[in-house]
């Protein structure tokens, strides 16, 4: 079963609207961790946002927040004011303890996120 | 701090030859990752090492070697390429495991095409 799904393969929001892109896991972990990374088409992985499973709150940076909704297994990123330069693949992933205690990321498939002006 | 860097960026290889993609880093991370990357499939695990002399086999190990003799480095070599090796590999690196917040830092990938 797939750990981390993400079921919008594209999106296509108006710049300067907000976008949410959505994300839901599988874990029988009690501690774990969820990232949301940026690709664009240059190639890069850029990380964007953490969330840890105790995390009360819901991480925010900047224009980044995750909407953690941890009963639902779901951590969605929302994109405040969209830019041009938001245009770009989105995948989310999750850490989790491998059976030597170490930690390995597991990604999802990805959004393709287009902003149109 | 160069971050991770890679070797090469490029590279294009026949089917049974061998090579070696080169991974540094300069931040005295312990932990190492490989991954690749395939079209509508995400990042996948290849191998990764917590430290010097210490490797495991992640999600997609078959046809992948890996041995880390410093902190710095983590080189990945293909024994003897296949076409299903066609991939974007990136490297990786992070802070000893834990709890909270200790992202991996990517390197710019090494785009290989096998023929």
């Amino acid at each position: 079963a797939q750990k981390i799904t993400q079921t919008q393969p594209g999106m296509f929001v108006q710049e300067k609207e907000a976008v949410t892109l959505d994300c839901t896991y599988d874990t029988s972990d009690q501690s774990y961790g969820l990232f949301w990374y940026k690709q664009p088409s240059s190639g890069e992985m850029i990380f964007l946002i953490y969330q840890g499973s105790y995390d009360e709150q819901n991480a925010t940076e900047g224009r980044y927040s995750l909407n953690f909704q941890k009963a639902r297994k779901s951590a969605n990123l929302v994109i405040s004011a969209s830019q041009l330069g938001d245009s770009a693949m989105y995948f989310c992933a999750m850490r989790e303890r491998s059976n030597f205690g170490n930690e390995k990321l597991t990604f999802g498939t990805g959004t393709r996120l287009t902003i149109i002006p | 701090n160069a971050g991770v860097t890679q070797t090469p960026k490029f590279q294009v290889l026949k089917t049974g030859q061998s090579m070696t993609l080169q991974c540094a880093q300069d931040m005295n991370h312990e932990y190492m990752s490989w991954y690749r990357q395939d079209p509508g499939m995400g990042l996948r695990l290849i191998h990764y090492s917590v430290g010097a002399g210490i490797t495991d086999q992640g999600e997609v190990p078959n046809g992948y070697n890996v041995s880390r003799s410093t902190t710095e480095d983590f080189p990945l070599r293909l024994l003897s390429a296949a076409p299903s090796q066609t991939s974007v590999y990136f490297c990786a690196s992070k802070q000893a495991s834990g709890a909270g917040l200790y992202e991996q830092y990517f390197g710019p990938g090494t785009r290989l095409t096998v023929t």
